[in-house]
């Protein structure tokens, strides 16, 4: 099953945009990643898909339009533009690592966002 | 709009049952999958398990040995139950939906279960 990495911490200034980083391990070039705000004492809520290609399928519900994907080799990738208070979070990334009907996910260690 | 929240004891003794109910509300739990994730205190999230259609259910191999997930439909429910719990299990307990994309797309706020005498 892949490995998700996701840096530690990041941190941006109010208004400015900011490139959080997924990278899968080693084999897993195709594989797609979802993307996951995590609010302090609010349990995860789905930002979008992404795979090589570019967003899958449809944002979250309520994502605004400053949030978009990209996706490169291992590296998926969610750049925030005119960055608000509202976006301090943890960014989390997951993959379904199932076959057929069974599915299975994985999940990245979370990045921290702080807006400064 | 779809909701989930979790309920069942915070404090659970070492050796007994953690035993945790996803009430769903805007949707129905006879369509989709319905999952269990948790994540213990500064660590990452750990799949547990997803149920689907009339119980069928599958789990992540770590903790098959231990875990059950079941279906209520006369209360638009599902449940978790994990055998044998020791204080790795301290954790916060979420219950999601799975779409047809195997996206699991609505969360619930999370229940802290603490394994402790």
């Amino acid at each position: 099953q892949p490995v998700l990495t996701q840096p530690p911490s990041a941190s941006a200034s109010l208004g400015a945009s900011v490139t959080l980083t997924c990278t899968l391990s080693s084999g897993y070039s195709d594989s797609k990643v979802d993307w996951y705000q995590q609010r302090p004492g609010k349990g995860p809520r789905f930002v979008m898909r992404v795979g090589t290609g570019g967003i899958v399928g449809s944002k979250g519900d309520g994502i605004p339009d400053r949030f978009s994907v990209l996706g490169s080799g291992l590296n998926r990738y969610l750049t925030i533009k005119n960055i608000q208070e509202e976006d301090e979070s943890d960014y989390l990334c997951g993959a379904d690592h199932g076959s057929g009907s069974s599915f299975f996910w994985v999940f990245g260690g979370g990045t921290k966002l702080t807006v400064l | 709009q779809v909701q989930l929240q979790e309920s069942g004891p915070g404090l659970v003794k070492p050796s007994e049952t953690l035993s945790l109910t996803c009430t769903v509300s805007g949707d129905s739990v006879i369509t989709y999958y319905w999952s269990w994730i948790r994540q213990p205190p500064g660590k990452g999230l750990e799949w547990i398990g997803y149920v689907y259609d009339s119980g069928s259910a599958n789990y992540n191999p770590s903790l098959k040995s231990r875990v059950t997930i079941s279906l209520d439909t006369s209360k638009n429910q599902f449940s978790l139950r994990l055998n044998a719990v020791t204080a790795a299990d301290t954790a916060m307990y979420y219950c999601a939906r799975v779409n047809g994309a195997a996206i699991l797309d609505y969360w619930g706020q999370g229940t802290l279960v603490t394994v402790s005498s």
